[in-house]
């Protein structure tokens, strides 16, 4: 167990929808980063976010967003969803703003039909 | 990702053999990390190489990293079925904002 904790683990919905996916990192640390994983393009680096803040952005469409909150856990909010947005994500955190020794979450897998 | 690439895509060993996995970034490496996963499951953090020439181990895990030839190696020595998952180099590399840019990872299977 990381110690990260995303949930849900899994999630089906239809396209043009909206969801929400959370993330609750480590104790201490105050990175947290999203990464979205499919088959055709592997890992990607979304966002990060330290200490309530966004600190870098990836490769993460005008669609999704995400913000940290004071209590530190994060949320990836994922807009008007196309097939093609069904994936892997996952969030990791590190204890400072360098993505090192991230640790990762289990990962929400999501399916838009 | 093209920028770093990991070498072989799959990998299929009898249990008790060693094997070796690559990755080779087009860039200059400032940090290279390793995972595993399991199919759909999360990434489990395995050694950070930071410097040229650094070389750990961790069980019968051996990473090291080749600054000249910003390369890393992943060595299994006496393969066991639990060694099994994939493996995903990631590295912190020139021009990336310092995140990690990830290779497109190495499914390994060990046959009992």
């Amino acid at each position: 167990d990381s110690g990260v904790t995303q949930t849900p683990k899994h999630l089906i919905t239809a396209t043009g929808q909206r969801v929400t996916l959370r993330c609750s990192p480590r104790s201490g640390d105050l990175s947290v980063y999203w990464y979205q994983q499919s088959l055709d393009q592997g890992l990607q680096f979304l966002i990060q976010y330290y200490n309530g803040e966004e600190r870098a952005k990836g490769n993460i469409l005008e669609r999704f967003s995400a913000q940290q909150f004071p209590d530190l856990h994060s949320e990836l909010n994922l807009s008007s969803l196309e097939l093609g947005d069904s994936a892997l994500y996952f969030c990791a955190s590190s204890v400072g703003y360098r993505n090192t020794e991230a640790f990762f979450g289990q990962g929400t897998r999501l399916t838009v039909v | 990702s093209q920028e770093l690439e990991q070498s072989p895509q799959s990998l299929i060993v009898q249990e008790g053999k060693n094997l070796t996995i690559n990755c080779t970034s087009s860039k200059t490496l400032y940090g290279l990390y390793w995972y595993k996963q399991k199919y759909g499951e999360g990434l489990i953090f395995l050694m950070m190489l930071q410097k040229g020439g650094e070389e750990k181990s961790h069980e019968k895990i051996t990473a090291k990293l080749d600054e000249k030839k910003q390369q890393s190696s992943l060595h299994i020595t006496a393969s066991q079925p639990s060694h099994a998952g994939i493996y995903l180099c990631g590295a912190d590399i020139e021009g990336s904002a310092r995140q990690l840019t990830f290779g497109s990872g190495t499914q390994l299977t060990v046959l009992p």
